[in-house]
């Protein structure tokens, strides 16, 4: 069982709609990341959030943490495109050096 | 500039061989980071530096070993390597390890390394 569940694992949705990714756990997060990554290449930081209950937009990308620290949700406003890759949410464990335990990522097809 | 750069971008080796892997990252930071990612699945930590030192090494054969010269340097060391490492290798940095709000990791783009 991974610490960090992440759903759904894959997503295949036409141009134009809106999505919601998961990342759940039973433990306390002191921060958590989501990445994009594409193939080949290596994850690059879309956002960090700390704070329980913060909610951080970054144009059509909307980010929640949950208000125990436990939870995170990305949610993507009519997809395009241009969002197709492998996304990673990654928590950091306080008790653990704030090392990053990673979600098994949500791979997103967006059609056109 | 937040930008951790990492040579070569693809490697190819027997397993005979003896290569070194590169990062470099000029962003200030602290600690650095050898992640190991097999296709379709999220990175492993493999090893992390903190000021200069090895703090973590997840168990890591040692055919796989890490030097850091200086803070903004990062190697990785490889020897006698099985087919079973080909896989995509990740460096990334972060202020430090201890801070959540500085613990944000950027990565390299990869070295893709495939062991015949």
């Amino acid at each position: 069982t991974q610490l960090l569940e992440q759903s759904p694992q894959f997503l295949s949705i036409q141009e134009g709609e809106n999505l919601t990714v998961y990342c759940n756990s039973s433990s306390v997060f002191s921060s958590l990341q989501w990445y994009r990554q594409e193939p080949g290449e290596g994850p690059v930081l879309l956002v960090t959030v700390v704070t329980g209950g913060e909610v951080k937009k970054l144009k059509r990308l909307t980010f929640q943490f949950g208000d125990a620290r436990k939870d995170s949700s990305l949610h993507i406003t009519a997809a395009q495109p241009g969002d197709t890759g492998l996304y990673l949410c990654a928590g950091a464990l306080h008790n653990a050096g704030n090392m990053l335990t990673f979600g098994g990522g949500t791979r997103l097809m967006v059609k056109p | 500039d937040t930008e951790v750069t990492q040579t070569p971008k693809h490697l190819v080796m027997g397993m005979t061989n003896k290569k070194s892997l590169k990062c470099e990252q000029h962003m200030g930071h602290r600690a650095m980071y050898w992640y190991k990612q097999k296709a379709k699945k999220p990175p492993e930590l493999m090893f992390v530096y903190s000021y200069e030192k090895l703090s973590i090494n997840e168990s890591v054969p040692s055919r796989f070993s890490p030097e850091c010269p200086n803070s903004s340097l990062l190697n990785l060391h490889l020897h006698a390597l099985q087919p079973e490492d080909s896989a995509l290798y990740l460096c990334a940095s972060s202020q430090d390890t201890w801070s959540p709000t500085y613990n944000e990791q950027f990565f390299g783009p990869g070295t893709r390394l495939t062991v015949l």
